[in-house]
This record gives structure tokens, C-alpha cells and sequence, in this order.
């Protein structure tokens, strides 16, 4: 286990399609966390999980979106009734919590989204 | 709330020359984390370094440092002998003081290193 992966990079859809992200976090780590990321800013916060557990979700994120973490292993974000707004790169992190609070997060290469 | 700002879009550096990218932040949590990530064209957000409130040093890792000015809420990353490799956008954030562990990111600033 090399570090966190995301799958597919890369994803082009149609506005109204439903769209499914996964993430594969470093096995150890329990907490798993979701970004987004648009065109030249800082990512953005969207959820994260404690094993299983979601235990955060931001305002950003809109009754379209979903996550999971069925076994407190990988992750999937689902985006029901695509939009436009919703393309960006969306970012999986991961850290571990047991080493102290300030454990850097490791981060996959993300997703990146474009709805036409 | 807290706040990263990071004023700098862009910055051009020799190689070989050293550069100092800028970061404000504003919280009014006494203890808080500091973090610098790195992100190349592929996309992938690559940890750099970390200075907690509390620390003493300026915080330093191979050719980056952290110059760590708690008075003025400056958390400015020095990258020393730049390399071309080190063309990449760079990111300042901060650690929520809620023990969820997410970041609060800056916007960013692009480092083009010329040969």
C-alpha cells in the first residue's frame, strides 16, 4: 500500500447523470476525508468518516451528494443529477489519528469532474 | 472563523535561488496547526511541512523551512536552492480546531521556476 487512490481520475459526464467516486485510503488510517477543489482555489472541505462512521458533512455538500464508508475501509461519493457547478477535482485524504493530533493528511491525486 | 490568506497568485523564481511564499492566517484558537502542500500538475497534494502553535522552532524539512511568526500570524515557506522540479502550486492551511482533523486551505500560489 503505497499511498491513497482515487478512481477513475478522470470523468466526463452529462448534466443530470449520476456520477460515483472511490477512494481507496492508506489501510491504517481511520479517517478518511473529502475535498473539492474548483480552477485555481484551495480545497474545499466536504465530509469525512472515523472507520465507518460519517461524522461531518458541510454545507457544500447538497442533498445530491452522498458518501460512504461501508466498512471503514474505501470510500465512494455519489452525485446524483449532475450539474455543471459540480465539476472540479474532488480530493480523498487520509490520516491516522493515534500518532497525535497533528498527523499530516495524505492525499490521492483526485478526481476530476467535467459536466457537459 | 478561521481564515488562511495566501496574497501571492503567482511568483517566478532563478533556479537554484531561494523564494518565500507568504501565508497569513487568522484564528482565535490559542493552539492550531500549520501545514504547507505542495501540488503539482498531476494533482496530487504532496505534505511538505507542519508548525504547531506551540512549537518553539521555526519548523524545517530537507530545503523547506517554515518562517513562523506567531506576533503577525505569518507561517511563510522558504524553499531553498529551488529546482525545477519545484513548479507547482502551493497551498498553506490549517488544522480546524475541532478534532475533526480537516484542513482549511489557502488559495494558493503558483511557483514557476526558470532555468
Amino acid at each position: 500500500d503505497t499511498g491513497v487512490s482515487q478512481d477513475p481520475r478522470h470523468k466526463i459526464t452529462k448534466r443530470g447523470q449520476n456520477v460515483t467516486f472511490r477512494c481507496d485510503p492508506i489501510s491504517e488510517h481511520n479517517r478518511l476525508y473529502w475535498y473539492r477543489q474548483t480552477l485555481g482555489q484551495g480545497p474545499e472541505f466536504l465530509t469525512y468518516f472515523q472507520n465507518e462512521a460519517q461524522l461531518e458533512k458541510s454545507r457544500l455538500l447538497s442533498d445530491r451528494f452522498s458518501a460512504e464508508r461501508p466498512k471503514g475501509s474505501f470510500s465512494t461519493l455519489e452525485i446524483q443529477r449532475t450539474e455543471q457547478g459540480d465539476s472540479a477535482m474532488y480530493l480523498c485524504a487520509s490520516r491516522e489519528t493515534g500518532g497525535g493530533f497533528d498527523t499530516e493528511a495524505f492525499f490521492g491525486q483526485g478526481t476530476r469532474l467535467t459536466v457537459v | 472563523a478561521q481564515k488562511i490568506t495566501q496574497t501571492q497568485p503567482g511568483m517566478f523564481v532563478q533556479e537554484k535561488e531561494a523564494v518565500t511564499l507568504d501565508c497569513t492566517y487568522d484564528t482565535s484558537d490559542p493552539s492550531y496547526g500549520l501545514f504547507w502542500y505542495k501540488q503539482p500538475s498531476s494533482g496530487e497534494m504532496i505534505f511538505l511541512i507542519y508548525q504547531g502553535s506551540y512549537d518553539q522552532q521555526n519548523a524545517t524539512e530537507g530545503r523547506y523551512s517554515l518562517n513562523f511568526q506567531k506576533a503577525r500570524k505569518s507561517a511563510n515557506l522558504v524553499i531553498s536552492a529551488s529546482q525545477l522540479g519545484d513548479s507547482a502550486m502551493y497551498f498553506c492551511a490549517m488544522r480546524d480546531p475541532g478534532n475533526t482533523g480537516k484542513l482549511i486551505f489557502g488559495q494558493g500560489t503558483t511557483l514557476q521556476v526558470k532555468p
